[in-house]
């Protein structure tokens, strides 16, 4: 079965730092382009970073210098680490597929369920 | 970077309706578009990619048109599961971006 499940949220106090992690099943991660989303409560989807398939990454303005989207081929596992955190980051982060082809772009078809960050002292 | 107005922001409907939603890009995207459904506490779903592609297991009530910059989902006819928030999503180019949403209620 193809799926993604994240995992790494929680609550963490402004100022500090967090990983969130994104394990995939039944596709292989490197060979796709894979996108973080998140979602601030009550407010619409939020596009903060992507790692394509030759390693190279891309990030939101809101999160340039202290996200860094990152994955590790032998585990199928997507990461984005998080630093500098600020109230305005609290949201639940989705993790998806970003689907492509020699023809171009399909936009994201499978995401994971969420993990929720909350910045707060 | 595309900015994706939606509209409306939110729309009363009875079941049976047909409901209409747009999407204007601040610039060309070819048909590089999709439309996702998000319903209280889940993560989104692909309805339609590339403007007007079904996916896979997706209701023929539901299709997509539009190309460039002005861009429709339309149901068909309204049931009683797609009462949700509604988003566009330009796949063009980075950084994605997504539209405002649109709440569709029971009337």
């Amino acid at each position: 079965e193809v799926q993604l499940v994240e995992s790494g949220g929680g609550l963490i106090q402004p100022g500090g730092s967090l990983r969130l992690s994104c394990a995939a099943s039944g596709f292989s991660v490197s060979y796709n382009y894979m996108s973080w989303v998140r979602q601030a409560p009550g407010k619409g989807l939020e596009w903060v970073s992507v790692i394509n398939s030759g390693g190279g990454t891309y990030y939101a303005d809101s999160v340039k210098g202290r996200f860094a989207i990152s994955r590790d081929n032998s585990k199928n596992t997507v990461y984005l680490q998080m630093d500098s955190l600020r109230a305005g980051d609290t949201a639940v982060y989705y993790c998806a597929r970003d689907t492509f082809d020699h023809s171009g772009f399909y936009g994201m078809d499978i995401w994971g369920q969420g993990t929720t960050v909350t910045v707060s002292s | 970077d595309i900015q994706m107005t939606q509209s409306p922001s939110s729309l009363s409907a009875s079941v049976g309706d047909r409901v209409t939603i747009t999407c204007r890009a601040s610039q060309g995207i070819r048909n590089d578009l999709g439309w996702y459904q998000q319903k209280p506490g889940k993560a989104p779903k692909r309805l339609i990619y590339a403007a007007f592609s079904l996916q896979s297991g997706v209701p023929l009530r539901f299709s997509g048109s539009g190309s460039g910059t002005e861009f429709t989902l339309t149901i068909s006819s309204l049931q009683p599961e797609d009462f949700a928030t509604y988003y566009c999503l330009q796949h063009n180019s980075f950084p994605r971006t997504f539209g405002q949403g649109t709440k569709v209620e029971i009337k």
